[in-house]
């Protein structure tokens, strides 16, 4: 068993649709879960983070994590076309020195 | 203030070739790791180093795969005798000594084609 799951897609949404991505974990050991948006033949880049269970949102996005379900989501309100990518969830036990766990990523197409 | 430097951004390696990909961390970045992409796979850890030490290496496979991250100079991933299937975007990413929020960054990778 994989220990970060993640739903590979590919999704596909008109413009201005509200997009649901989510993962789920095995390790309870995690405790920082990141969103990371990955455009094509580029590196990954920190869209989102959060440290245990909660909301947080910026702008348009909004992660969530469940530690009790062990499930995490990133919602996207107003989709556009420039968010066309592959999302990457995350998840490690530091902010630093440990290595992430990744999902294998959703690719997301927002059609105009 | 650069981000993460790799180089080259593209490789072509025969088979039976040595393969060295380089990565130059942010500056005031001391952690470096190494993930591989496969084909329409995610991210795989591969090894984390910092300055001349290697502190986990448990997703480098056991033969052929070396890396260092050397006091002067940039992180060394090195594959011996490639073969097709080390085909992948190999991406470095670094973080900072002590953590302050979610510090790792990634730099746009190297892609290895082994023909």
């Amino acid at each position: 068993q994989k220990e970060v799951e993640q739903d590979p897609g590919p999704l596909s949404v008109p413009e201005g649709a509200i997009v649901s991505l989510n993962c789920t974990y095995s390790n309870s050991a995690f405790q920082y879960f990141m969103w990371y948006r990955q455009y094509s033949r580029k590196g990954p880049e920190l869209l989102m983070y959060t440290y245990s269970s909660g909301n947080k949102e910026d702008g348009r996005f909004t992660a969530q994590v469940d530690k009790s379900s062990k499930y995490i989501s990133l919602f996207i309100r107003d989709s556009q076309p420039s968010d066309s990518a592959t999302y990457l969830c995350a998840m490690t036990q530091e902010t630093s020195g440990s290595r992430l766990t990744f999902g294998e990523g959703t690719q997301l197409t927002v059609n105009p | 203030n650069a981000g993460v430097m790799q180089n080259p951004r593209h490789l072509v390696r025969r088979r039976g070739q040595e393969a060295r990909l380089r990565c130059s961390p942010m500056k005031g970045h001391s952690h470096v790791y190494w993930y591989r992409q496969l084909p329409e796979e995610g991210l795989k850890f591969m090894v984390y180093l910092q300055k001349e030490n290697i502190i986990d290496e448990s997703g480098m496979p056991k033969e052929r795969f070396s890396a260092e991250f050397p006091k002067e100079g940039p992180s060394i991933l090195r594959i011996q005798q490639v073969v097709r299937g080390d085909s992948a975007a190999y991406f470095c990413a670094s973080s900072r000594l002590s953590g302050q929020g979610v510090g790792y960054t990634f730099g746009s990778g190297t892609r290895l084609t082994v023909v």
